[in-house]
């Protein structure tokens, strides 16, 4: 069945370091993708997206790479800050029909001062 | 803040009832889709409604059933309540049945007793 996975289900970094979150997506005709950031009591906010013709795009701080052959995504927050801490999300847009995303568990990030 | 509204923010229901849920979409937006989140999990896709019209479903029973209004805001109906119906429900908007940057609401925490 369609899925979108993450290999580390919680992240702990030190203040000012730089964070991977990575995501595995098993439909290879995905053809975009979001991250989300979720804190709590919150809904999903949009972080940064990629197009599948696109193998990284950079935000202000974040950076989605995107490697079609392995079917990998990763999201990079540089220079992590205390108000980063939250669950991250990938998301891919699949079109059966309508198009939907497919949602992965999340990573939860947290911040060590 | 993404600009869609949702009401009411929490809810307490016992099995066996029904319940209505409301989501007002961005401004432009013209679509609206309704996700499904677990404790601890990602969103789950329920429906998409667009002009009106249900665009697409996920893998939710008939009993949830959705509705879409003229000035594009929705409402997410849920019958016979069942005690895994509870969980966070998220309404996102978007323009033109795309996925592109979907905007969520902060969602209706609902708890099924």
């Amino acid at each position: 069945g369609e899925s979108v996975g993450l290999h580390l289900p919680t992240l702990s970094v030190q203040e000012g370091d730089n964070s991977i979150i990575n995501c595995a997506y098993s439909n290879s005709a995905s053809d975009y993708f979001i991250w989300y950031k979720q804190e709590s009591g919150k809904g999903p906010q949009f972080i940064i997206d990629i197009r599948s013709n696109m193998d990284k795009r950079q935000g202000q701080r974040v950076t989605v790479l995107l490697n079609k052959t392995v079917k990998h995504l990763s999201l990079q927050i540089a220079a992590t800050q205390p108000g980063d801490s939250a669950v991250y999300f990938c998301a891919e847009n699949i079109i059966q029909g309508a198009q939907k995303l497919v949602f992965g568990q999340g990573t939860r990030l947290t911040i060590n001062p | 803040e993404t600009g869609v509204t949702q009401s009411p923010t929490h809810l307490i229901k016992t099995r066996g009832q029904q319940v209505t849920l409301r989501c007002s979409s961005q401004s432009g937006h013209n679509t609206v889709s309704w996700y499904q989140q677990a404790l601890g999990q990602g969103p789950q896709f329920i429906f998409q409604y667009y002009r009106e019209e249900e665009n697409g479903r996920g893998n939710f029973p008939p009993r949830f059933s959705g509705l879409q209004f003229p000035n594009y805001s929705s409402e997410l109906n849920v019958n016979a309540l069942e005690l895994d119906d509870s969980a966070l429900y998220l309404c996102a908007s978007s323009f033109g049945q795309s996925n592109e940057k979907l905007f969520f609401g902060s969602g209706t925490q609902l708890s099924v007793l």
